[in-house]
């Protein structure tokens, strides 16, 4: 099973600032990975596939980075609707399809 | 636009079971995988099962494999999953999702199981 690691758990950020969130893998899943947004009593949203390609309608300041074991999902400049949790999931090696832990954005 | 609405979720004791549907409408159902995701009161998401377009192919998490099982009714735009043996770790928002690309492009607002005496 691949074990996606995600960091920091938590991440404070002003509104306007730029949040980097990391995601590693515990083997390659080359650019297999998906970023996801949930905010709360919602249901996740996709942002990012394929590693860096944005999912229909998502912002442009949202972008994907990474192969193999490391990725980096970068939000260039934090709007107010932005602050949520986020999760990276690899869909390379499955079954199972496994998810990090997530990352949580919060109004520094 | 792509919809899916869960239902059958509620509450059962353990040792139960539920069936969850998913109804798909805005795309060719019988065109993509479909798959299951869970989420435990505060925890993060956990992938339960996919199925493909054909049911020909199905996969599970080992933490419901034997319990669980997924069909799809292609004719009804229907996803579902039979859930037997519950237990209070099963307690969870279900959501079904589309696949894109290998990601889960599209998801239902979620069905709630709660496993309790």
């Amino acid at each position: 099973e691949v074990v996606m690691t995600q960091s920091p758990a938590t991440l404070s950020v002003s509104p306007g600032e730029r949040a980097t969130l990391s995601c590693r893998a515990s083997q390659s899943v080359s650019i297999n990975l998906a970023w996801y947004q949930q905010k709360p009593g919602q249901a996740p949203t996709l942002l990012i596939y394929g590693a860096s390609t944005r999912a229909t309608g998502i912002p442009a300041r949202f972008s994907g980075s990474g192969s193999g074991t490391e990725f980096t999902l970068t939000i260039s400049s934090l709007q107010s609707e932005d602050f949520a949790v986020y999760y990276c999931q690899q869909y390379n090696n499955w079954p199972p399809l496994t998810f990090g832990g997530g990352t949580k954005v919060e109004i520094k | 636009e792509v919809q899916l609405l869960e239902s059958g979720g509620g509450l059962v004791q353990p040792g139960g079971s539920l069936r969850l549907s998913c109804v798909a409408s805005g795309f060719t159902f019988s065109n993509y995988v479909m798959r299951w995701v869970r989420q435990a009161p505060g925890k993060g998401l956990e992938w339960v099962s996919a199925i493909d377009g054909g049911a020909r192919s199905i996969s599970y998490a080992d933490s419901v494999k034997g319990r669980f099982t997924v069909s799809r009714d292609n004719s009804k735009n229907t996803l579902y999953l039979q859930m037997n043996s519950l237990s209070a770790d099963d307690t969870a928002i279900y959501y079904c999702a589309k696949d894109l690309n290998g990601g889960n492009g599209h998801w239902g607002q979620g069905t709630l199981v709660t496993v309790s005496s």
